[in-house]
């Protein structure tokens, strides 16, 4: 199926374990982007990605890596989760650089509990 | 440093009355806004844009209007229906930048019958 998909949609992990969430597009889109959601806050940009191998940070990169070895994915790697990552994940891509319209195309979430 | 920020929480309306939700910004920079609609346990999804040389744009039941002296957007919903109830986001981005977006904090909307 054509679109963006995020898995897993639900994680429970312990404090200091690696976790992995994954994002995957159809539409080959140059652009990908990781979010958190947090009552308060909003939505904050962790990492972006512009192409496969440019990768940069966003408001909040500490604690997260990334990685766009190729186009279609773009895994979001807690290294050592804390709690304060207990969060809802969003990934999303775009197609547009400097002339942007429609904005971006947000997967379903990965909502992540840190124990 | 919030750039982007919406001050009402949450927000209230019957049905059929008009919905307006509010955005300020403070970065003189952005060139692009836009509003996303979240329902729960979905992600958000793009609802309307408006340029920074535009002061209005209109789509359907949605019309966005950007006060750029006072650094100030809304969104403006005509008539309110109850599956209009969801959190909206504003977000914004800064000219000549990839398409790298800030958002507010959301201002959660509950359409009453």
């Amino acid at each position: 199926d054509a679109g963006i998909t995020q898995s897993p949609r639900y994680k429970i992990t312990e404090t200091g374990r690696q976790v992995t969430l994954m994002c995957h597009q159809t539409w080959s889109h140059s652009y990908m982007f990781w979010y958190r959601q947090d009552l308060g806050h909003g939505l904050r940009l962790i990492y972006y990605s512009a192409a496969a191998d440019i990768t940069d940070k966003g408001e909040v990169p500490d604690g997260y890596v990334v990685s766009r070895s190729k186009t279609e994915n773009f895994p979001l790697t807690l290294e050592s989760a804390t709690r304060s990552q207990t969060s809802v994940y969003f990934c999303a891509s775009s197609d547009q650089g400097i002339g942007i319209v429609g904005g971006y195309t947000f997967g379903s979430g990965t909502r992540l509990t840190v124990v | 440093d919030q750039q982007v920020k919406q001050n009402s929480p949450s927000l209230s309306v019957q049905e059929g009355r008009i919905s307006i939700l509010n955005c300020d910004y403070t970065n003189s920079m952005f060139d692009y806004f836009l509003w996303y609609k979240k329902y729960p346990a979905e992600g958000p999804t793009f609802l309307i844009s408006i340029s920074s040389i535009k002061d209005k744009n209109e789509d359907g039941r949605f019309t966005v209007f950007l006060n750029k002296s006072a650094k100030h957007l809304s969104l403006h919903i005509v008539p309110s229906q109850p599956g209009d109830s969801a959190v909206y986001f504003c977000a914004a981005r800064v000219g000549g930048t990839a398409s790298k977006l800030t958002f507010g904090t959301g201002t959660r909307l509950q359409v009453t019958l």
